[in-house]
């Protein structure tokens, strides 16, 4: 039990554009999920929190423009990229916690922006 | 406020030796403390979490940690290493009970190496 998914698993993208990724429980509800960004062989960065059916949280320095939290349904969260530019390339990882229960994590999602 | 330290950035063994991961940590509460291990390109797996109950902690695949208040550690082990052991090795606390719908900080991760 406790699985997390993410799509995609890779993306490439123009500078520009708009990405979207999705982040589901597969077999629990999950009343809160987190987006984290990691840079290469650097650890794991929250940008925000998101509870079902409310605005996303962002933590400090995160623009809540640029990355759009939508946490519609109990099973999934989205993540939007908007106008994405090189230096947003980055592996991006969800979690989602059932109530106050552990965080279990998704396979990540590696943008890349040319 | 929270904060953890991972001593070790790089950490090499042999195979069928132990392993020991070192983690401090510093918070206002009592904590809830984490390894997730993540293996290159993947998502991180709950190795073990301590939640106010047994200062010893067993995990999967043999692994363990032991929380100590009074060093403020809660540094990883397991007695003898595998080949496939070799990945990046997160400790990371929370100021809730579970780390559920809390916030998490992670340390800066410690790349274990296992050697034949």
């Amino acid at each position: 039990g406790a699985v997390v998914s993410q799509h995609p698993s890779w993306v490439i993208c123009k500078s520009g554009t708009s990405v979207k990724i999705e982040c589901r429980s597969l077999d629990f509800q999950a009343t809160t999920m987190f987006w984290y960004r990691q840079f290469p062989k650097q650890s794991l960065m929250l940008m925000a929190t998101s509870n079902e059916g409310s605005k996303a949280t962002y933590e400090q320095g995160v623009e809540k423009d640029k990355f759009l939290i939508n946490h519609a349904s109990l099973t999934l969260s989205t993540l939007t990229v908007t106008s994405a530019h090189p230096e947003d390339s980055s592996f991006y990882i969800c979690s989602a916690s059932r109530l106050q229960e552990t965080q279990y994590f998704g396979p990540g999602t590696r943008l890349l922006v040319l | 406020a929270q904060s953890v330290t991972q001593l070790d950035s790089h950490v090499s063994v042999s195979e069928g030796t132990p392993v020991l991961l070192r983690c401090n940590y510093s918070s206002s509460y009592s904590p809830s403390l984490f390894w997730y291990v993540q293996h290159p390109n993947k998502g991180l797996q709950l190795l073990l979490k301590y939640t106010s109950a047994a200062t010893l902690v067993k995990g999967i695949n043999g692994f363990e940690a032991e929380f100590k208040k009074s060093e403020t550690s809660f540094h990883l082990t397991k007695p003898s290493a595998h080949m496939s052991d070799a990945a990046e090795y997160f400790c990371v606390v929370s100021e809730g009970l579970t780390g559920g719908g809390n916030k998490l900080t992670f340390g800066t991760g410690t790349q274990l190496k296992v050697e034949l």
